[in-house]
């Protein structure tokens, strides 16, 4: 199992560019998330899926939008980019009582 | 408000020796706490969980302990090793809810000196 993979490692945009960091999971996880962490802080959830075509909003989601279309997968799209959304962001699975599966991490700078 | 907080942003001890690792919380709703551990430039990785039915799980070197009316949880690691030098997160859920939507504290970087 390669467990949860994220694409890609880093990235640097400019401001007011969009991409999408994409996710996927091989355990057949239901519940899926994205989170970030800025330096030298926690980790913030942006957004959570609890299945396939059903997302909910986390602490941080603004300038963010997910979507689950499928079980494995779980795109992040970040729209308009912005120097605060600069961070390292964490995909990760489980399944409802349990502890979460990390991905490596994208590291993202805007400039 | 942060609602899960590590106090110590480092801690440096010595191979052999015990490392003792604290978190404190403030939502009476949490009802399972875990730890992560994250070396630089990976993802963070599970260590130990604890429910709030419990006062104490141990897991090899690796014990948690839990104090509700103190809203306290500690890690210790016992005996320390070098291989442990990581940034330990604490986090809090509720389990009966979904515990992978976690809230976490701002980590705590373990130095361990040979």
């Amino acid at each position: 199992n390669a467990g949860v993979t994220q694409t890609p490692k880093f990235r640097i945009l400019k401001i007011g560019q969009s991409m999408t960091l994409q996710c996927a999971q091989d355990m057949n996880h239901n519940y899926m998330y994205w989170y970030r962490q800025d330096p030298g802080m926690g980790l913030k959830l942006i957004y959570y899926s609890v299945g396939a075509g059903i997302t909910d909003k986390g602490e941080v989601p603004n300038g963010y939008n997910v979507s689950r279309s499928t079980t494995e997968d779980f795109p992040l799209r970040l729209e308009l980019a912005a120097p605060s959304q600069t961070s390292v962001y964490f995909c990760a699975s489980s399944d409802r009582t349990s502890f979460l599966y990390f991905g490596p991490g994208t590291r993202l700078t805007v400039l | 408000d942060q609602q899960v907080k590590q106090n110590s942003p480092s801690l440096s001890v010595q191979e052999g020796r015990i490392s003792i690792l604290n978190c404190d919380y403030t939502n009476s709703m949490f009802d399972y706490f875990l730890w992560y551990k994250k070396y630089p430039a990976e993802g963070p990785t599970f260590l130990i969980s604890i429910s709030s039915i419990k006062d104490k799980n141990e897991d090899g070197r690796f014990t948690v302990f839990l104090n509700k009316s103190a809203k306290h949880l500690s890690l210790h690691i016992v005996p320390s090793q070098p291989g442990d030098s990581a940034v330990y997160f604490c986090a809090a859920s509720a389990r009966t809810s979904n515990a992978g939507k976690s809230t976490f504290g701002d980590g705590t970087t373990l130095t361990v000196k040979p």
